[in-house]
Order: structure tokens, then C-alpha cells, then sequence
């Protein structure tokens, strides 16, 4: 079945801890993103790569850093300087056309 | 930049009444415009999309035209059902060949029995 993947569905992050969101994708597109949902402001894009090996900061992208070894795979890491990282995430992918699938997402809360 | 604009929500509406939800977008080019949904605690769906002028896009009853003249694309449905009930995000991509979108807020519908 074709789709995206991301895993957990939802994490817990204590003050202090850096963790990694799973991205998983066999749609065979080339280009993948990262967005931040909190409530009343849509969606806000963090980073996104238009093929493996490159990435670019998307509009929030402060206190995340992202990997793109496999053109199947775009973990997210949310990082410790990440302040306020409280927030559902999706990810989303592109092919030929220019309608993005997403994910079902993950929400994080910060204990 | 581009940018996109919609009606704040929540729209609360009974099941059957006719539905509007306004979108306006500012933008260079021509870019393609779409309307995603969300239903709670899940992704974002693409309902329907128009990638130029006059175009109409429709699914599952939801209907948008892209109106160049007044840079809008409203979603409109006849007749909701509760069904319906769910966060709708207007959406357009750049014209610069790359698909980077830029979304609105999003307007929450209610519909009731």
C-alpha cells in the first residue's frame, strides 16, 4: 500500500532532550517536507529537500535539523534549543505534480 | 511573498445549509491553487485543486474556481453534512517550479443534525 509513514504517533519530550520524528515514504517522490501545526496558525514549513543529500531551511527552522540519506526516509530532530516545541508535525512528500501527500503526524508534548 | 488569507472560523452551520468558505491569495506568476481538509487528529487530505484561470476544481460535492480578477478561490458546497464536520486549509503552490506551498490558517466547519 502506498504512503507515507510517520512514527511515533505520539512522543514525550522532557526539558533538555533532543528527539527524532520519523519520515517514511514509498511513493517514490523526490521531495519531502517538514511542517509545524499549532492551533490558529496553519501550517509553518521547517525544512524541506528536493532530492537525497540536500535539504533547506524552510520559514522555522530554528532548533531542528533534519537528514535526507534515502530518498525514502526525512527524520526530523527536534534539538533542545528548540523552545516551545509543543506542536503537531506532518510530513509531506511531492512527485511529478505539485499537490503534496502528507502523513498522519505526530504530536509532541513537552513534559 | 505570497500569501493566503481565510475566513476565520469556527463556521457553524446545520446539516443540509449551503456552504462558503472564502479564501483570497496574493501572489507572483500564476500559481496553482488547492483546498486540503483535515479531520481531527490526521493529516491533511487534498480535497480539490485548479492550476489555472476559470478552472473549477470538484470532489465529493465541494466545488472552487480559480477567479484570476479577484484573486479568490472560495469553497462552496450545496448541502454539508455532519460528516463534513473538519479544519479546511487553503493552499497555493509558488509559480517558480518548485512545489513549496504556502497555506492559510484554516477555517473549522461544524455541521450539526
Amino acid at each position: 500500500d502506498g504512503g507515507i509513514t510517520q512514527s511515533p504517533k505520539y512522543l514525550f519530550r522532557k526539558e533538555g532532550q533532543n528527539v527524532t520524528l520519523s519520515c517514511e515514504q514509498n511513493l517514490n517522490h523526490d521531495a519531502m517536507y517538514w511542517y509545524r501545526q499549532d492551533p490558529g496558525q496553519g501550517l509553518r514549513l521547517i525544512y524541506y529537500s528536493q532530492i537525497v543529500n540536500d535539504f533547506q531551511k524552510g520559514d522555522i527552522a530554528e532548533g531542528y535539523s533534519v537528514s535526507r540519506e534515502k530518498k525514502e526516509s526525512f527524520p526530523l530532530t527536534v534539538t533542545s534549543a528548540q523552545k516551545n516545541p509543543t506542536a503537531f508535525y506532518l510530513c509531506a512528500t511531492t512527485g511529478q505534480g505539485d499537490e503534496q501527500f502528507f502523513g498522519p503526524g505526530t504530536r509532541l508534548t513537552v513534559l | 511573498g505570497n500569501s493566503v488569507t481565510q475566513m476565520e472560523g469556527p463556521v457553524t452551520l446545520s446539516e443540509e445549509a449551503f456552504l462558503t468558505i472564502n479564501c483570497t491569495y496574493t501572489a507572483t506568476g500564476y500559481p496553482s491553487l488547492f483546498w486540503y481538509v483535515q479531520y481531527p487528529g490526521e493529516g491533511l487530505q487534498l480535497l480539490l485543486k485548479a492550476t489555472k484561470a476559470d478552472d473549477k476544481g470538484s470532489n465529493k460535492g465541494f466545488e472552487a474556481t480559480y477567479r484570476k480578477e479577484t484573486t479568490s478561490f472560495h469553497l462552496e458546497k450545496g448541502s454539508v453534512q455532519v460528516s463534513d464536520s473538519a479544519v479546511y486549509f487553503c493552499a497555493l503552490s509558488g509559480a517558480n517550479g518548485f512545489q513549496k506551498l504556502v497555506f492559510g490558517t484554516g477555517t473549522r466547519l461544524l455541521v450539526s443534525p
